[in-house]
């Protein structure tokens, strides 16, 4: 079984520049989610979806930050524009059903300069 | 603020010592994950206990729960220079989904 992808696995900007980051989640996970991950602490949960529907964004700073899940299948994750403070690993992670066991991609690790 | 912090924050044993973290939280909780994080493999899930369990065993990992105390350990037993990673809880909470900031676990051989 394909795990979940994502894309790039690493990304340089300067600040005020906009970025994109790509998942595909394992085939038939309804749930997707994206983390925030700074050095040294836990992930955060920016985004849950269901399907193609939101569950949770309180934790999406919505000013600069969107995301999107196509036809309940693959999503993306956009920063414009890009902060110093942005500069972490944005984490992809799928699960069958909201609150199971969920499979996360390798990552992208954001370096805003 | 992160819901459900572990403790110690950081842990150094040695090769076939065990080793114990703890996860403490604040609401109640439909269940409760532990994942392991290094370098090598990323985020990977290790064990689901729900709360109406009271202890769950994967090979040398044992996870025990305590609602009454809103707690939660995690035991790893006859440590591995493999097991060097960092370790969190993850509590699901209704709709409210939540890492604790991790312990980070050294294992000397």
């Amino acid at each position: 079984e394909a795990g979940v992808a994502q894309s790039p696995r690493y990304k340089i900007i300067e600040k005020r520049q906009s970025v994109a980051f790509w998942c595909n989640p394992i085939s038939g996970h309804a749930t997707l989610y994206w983390y925030q991950q700074i050095l040294g602490q836990g992930p955060k949960l920016l985004i849950q979806f269901q399907n193609n529907g939101v569950v949770d964004d309180s934790q999406l700073p919505k000013d600069r930050f969107s995301a999107e899940r196509l036809k309940g299948v693959d999503s993306t994750l956009k920063i414009q524009p890009a902060k110093l403070e942005d500069s972490a690993v944005y984490l992809c992670a799928s699960s069958p059903s909201g609150g199971e066991t969920q499979y996360f991609g390798p990552g992208t690790r954001l370096l805003v300069l | 603020s992160q819901q459900g912090e572990e403790d110690p924050q950081a842990l150094s044993i040695q090769e076939g010592e065990n080793a114990t973290m703890n996860c403490s939280y604040k609401t109640s909780i439909n269940n409760l994950q532990w994942y392991r994080q290094n370098s090598g493999r990323g985020l990977v899930h290790l064990i689901l206990i729900r709360s109406n369990e009271r202890e769950k065993h994967s090979g040398r990992l044992r996870v025990t729960l305590d609602t009454s105390k809103k707690s939660s350990s995690l035991l790893i037993t006859a440590s591995r220079a493999a097991d060097t990673a960092s370790y969190f809880c993850y509590k699901a909470a209704g709709n409210k989904l939540t890492f604790g900031g991790g312990t980070r676990v050294l294992v000397k051989p």
